[in-house]
């Protein structure tokens, strides 16, 4: 089954330490990853996607095939960053569904 | 541009009315999602379209259906209404159905 886990609902982390949200999937195939992001009063938007490879506003996130898991990163964390993040994943064909995580919420502390 | 809309900002209704949320995509895209939040969940896909064709349709009730109007925009019909039925409905625009999806600001539904 096509399934995508994140296993914490919030996380809370000191301004300027290291931040890590977890995301697990489960794919039969080759799957896209993506992280959307949603600000505080603001519209759910693409955050990054794995196949673009780049880092947005500092974070990273490497699709590990292994261990199935599409970790977002960022090595020192801002207060701008406190938002609602989400994990998804879409097949590569058309007709493929996007699938979200439940989302974690990034809380940065002052 | 100002992006992905959607009418009307938030519904009250009650069991078993019908309701129509309305979605224009952003100039220029032609694929059109809908998606239902749940509170605390994430959002979980409803239908898609591109071209006015449907394209991939979620575990949702047939009381739910949609289409999409030449000029690219998008109704969701929701039938039969039941309080679990109460959400944000999100609308999504990208350029054809593989690309990155924008998302308008949802319908807050209400279901009494």
């Amino acid at each position: 089954a096509q399934r995508v886990t994140q296993p914490e609902k919030l996380l809370s982390v000191f301004k300027g330490a290291p931040v890590e949200l977890k995301c697990n999937y489960s794919y039969s195939g080759s799957p896209e990853l993506f992280w959307y992001v949603q600000y505080s009063r603001q519209r759910l938007q693409l955050l990054l996607r794995h196949i673009s490879r780049e880092s947005i506003k500092g974070f990273t996130a490497d699709l590990n095939k292994g261990e199935t898991s599409f970790h977002l990163k960022k090595p020192f964390a801002q207060e701008e960053d406190s938002a609602m993040y989400y994990c998804a994943l879409s097949g590569k064909n058309r007709d493929d569904k996007i699938i979200f995580g439940k989302g974690t919420r990034l809380h940065i502390l002052p | 541009d100002a992006g992905v809309t959607q009418s009307p900002t938030h519904l009250i209704k009650t069991r078993g009315q019908q309701v129509t949320l309305r979605c224009s995509p952003i100039s220029g895209h032609k694929s059109v999602s809908w998606y239902q939040q749940v509170l605390g969940q994430g959002p979980q896909f409803i239908f898609q379209y591109y071209e006015k064709e449907e394209r991939g349709r979620g575990n949702f009730p047939d009381r739910f259906s949609a289409r999409q109007f030449p000029n690219y925009s998008s109704e969701l019909n929701v039938n039969a209404l039941l309080l679990g039925d109460s959400a944000l409905y999100l609308c999504a625009s990208s350029l054809d159905s593989l690309n990155t999806q924008y998302f308008g600001p949802g319908t807050r539904l209400t279901v009494l």
